[in-house]
């Protein structure tokens, strides 16, 4: 069945240096959703990405849609406590409208 | 405009015993979804509303779950009779629907605060 598959699992930076998680598909996506829970809380909505080679940004953090529209990224910049939270990657589902999500990237940030 | 919301935010039942998690989406969203995410694993589709009716409920692990969403407003999921594996977090989410053009696309999941079932 449809898969998406988010590494690392775990990440450990301290404040200031730089994040990146990865997400791929086993399939084609349409678009692809990227969600943000902190510890304790619920996935918040941060962005879609539809087109190929899409390139987003939002303040520090940097959203990119793979060409073949399979992977996708989203790295962040000097980080600071503010981004700890787990991030997951979310494709369509085949029948629509379901998010099949990624395991997820937690991230922890050391002052 | 008041966000998704679940009750109850906590659960903890015995093993053999039923319980009901109730979700009100956002007013107006016809889409609503339920997830779950065990033991800090990836979030698991569940079962997907259009409306009152079931638009794919691929996600259900058995028949021990029933969810229903009378009259299109609220949904209640039913875990009956819970096992230890039902444990995680439930959460429901909600969204527009956009018709374009013939089709039908879909933006973001609004996901209200989760429900913690432990079974024990």
């Amino acid at each position: 069945g449809q898969q998406v598959m988010q590494i690392p699992q775990y990440q450990h930076v301290q404040e200031g240096e730089d994040f990146t998680t990865y997400c791929n598909s086993s399939t084609t996506l349409s678009n692809i959703q990227w969600y943000k829970q902190r510890p304790g809380g619920h996935p918040v909505f941060l962005i879609q990405l539809v087109k190929s080679g899409e390139v987003k940004k939002q303040k520090r953090l940097t959203f990119q849609f793979g060409e073949a529209k399979k992977n996708s990224s989203l790295h962040i910049t000097a980080t600071q406590t503010t981004d700890v939270g787990t991030y997951f990657c979310a494709g369509p589902g085949n029948q629509g409208g379901k998010l099949i999500f990624g395991q997820g990237t937690e991230l922890s940030v050391k002052p | 405009e008041a966000g998704v919301t679940q009750f109850p935010s906590h659960s903890v039942i015995e093993k053999g015993q039923t319980v009901t998690l109730r979700c009100d989406p956002i007013s107006g969203h016809d889409n609503l979804y339920w997830y779950r995410r065990v033991m800090g694993k990836e979030i698991k589709f569940l079962l997907h509303f259009v409306k009152e009716s079931k638009q794919d409920e691929s996600g259900m692990p058995n028949n021990r779950f029933l969810a229903e969403r009378t009259g299109g407003t609220y949904s209640t999921l039913k875990v009956q009779p819970a096992e230890l594996e039902d444990s995680g977090v439930y959460f429901c989410a909600s969204s527009q629907r956009l018709g374009l053009a013939g089709f039908s696309s879909y933006n973001e999941q609004f996901f209200g605060p989760g429900t913690r079932l432990t079974v024990l």
